[in-house]
């Protein structure tokens, strides 16, 4: 079945350098592609999102790069912040409604 | 208040006993989602609603969960005889969006359920 998955249950990074966080998908006919942060005791936040003709989209501070050769999805934090420490969610759905998630990152930033 | 509403934030039950938890999505939000999240882990889909009507219940664990949205607005996620392993964040998430395969929702903070 499908499976979405981060390379790394967590991260450390100095406040103020760029965080890139690594997620692979297995499902190969996935066509839309989101980032959630979450907070500690709050619901996920949409952060952005990648359609499968894309591969790469920019937002405030953030990049999301996606390769569907290798299927592999990342987002990149640039000078990150306090603020920035959460989990970080990668979800995907097939031609379908259901998100899927992966198990998240756990984003810590050292001042 | 403008996002999604949800009550109980905490519930403690015993084993066995019925629960119910209720969601307020942003007003006009045609689709309806629950989600659990159990500890370390990503949310789980559980049921999906398209106005009134359950698009798609498959992400029920069992026949112990039900939900229902009669109005098309809130709904209540219902849980009977429940068990430990029951113990998790339910979380609830609404969005505008017509096409289902745009992802954006907007999620609650969550009913943080725990069964004695």
């Amino acid at each position: 079945g499908e499976s979405v998955g981060l390379h790394l249950p967590t991260l450390s990074v100095q406040e103020g350098d760029n965080s890139i966080i690594n997620c692979a998908y297995s499902n190969s006919a996935s066509d839309y592609f989101i980032w959630y942060k979450q907070e500690s005791g709050k619901g996920p936040q949409f952060i952005i999102d990648i359609r499968s003709n894309m591969d790469k989209r920019q937002g405030q501070r953030v990049t999301v790069l996606l390769n569907k050769t290798v299927k592999h999805l990342s987002l990149q934090i640039a000078a990150t912040q306090p603020g920035d420490s959460a989990v970080y969610f990668c979800a995907e759905t097939p031609p379908s409604y259901k998100l899927s998630f992966g198990a998240g990152t756990t984003v810590t930033v050292r001042a | 208040g403008a996002g999604v509403s949800q009550t109980p934030s905490n519930k403690v039950t015993e084993k066995g006993k019925y629960v119910e938890l209720r969601c307020d999505p942003i007003s006009g939000h045609t689709a309806l989602y629950w989600y659990r999240q159990s500890l370390g882990q990503g949310p789980e889909f559980l049921i999906y609603f398209q106005g009134t009507g359950a698009a798609d219940d498959s992400g029920l664990p069992n026949d112990r969960f039900f939900a229902v949205r009669p109005e098309g607005s809130v709904s209540t996620l219902k849980i009977q005889r429940t068990e430990r392993g029951d113990s998790a964040v339910y979380l609830c998430a609404s969005s505008p969006w017509g096409d289902p395969n745009t992802g954006e929702l907007f999620f609650g903070e969550g009913s943080r359920l725990t069964v004695l």
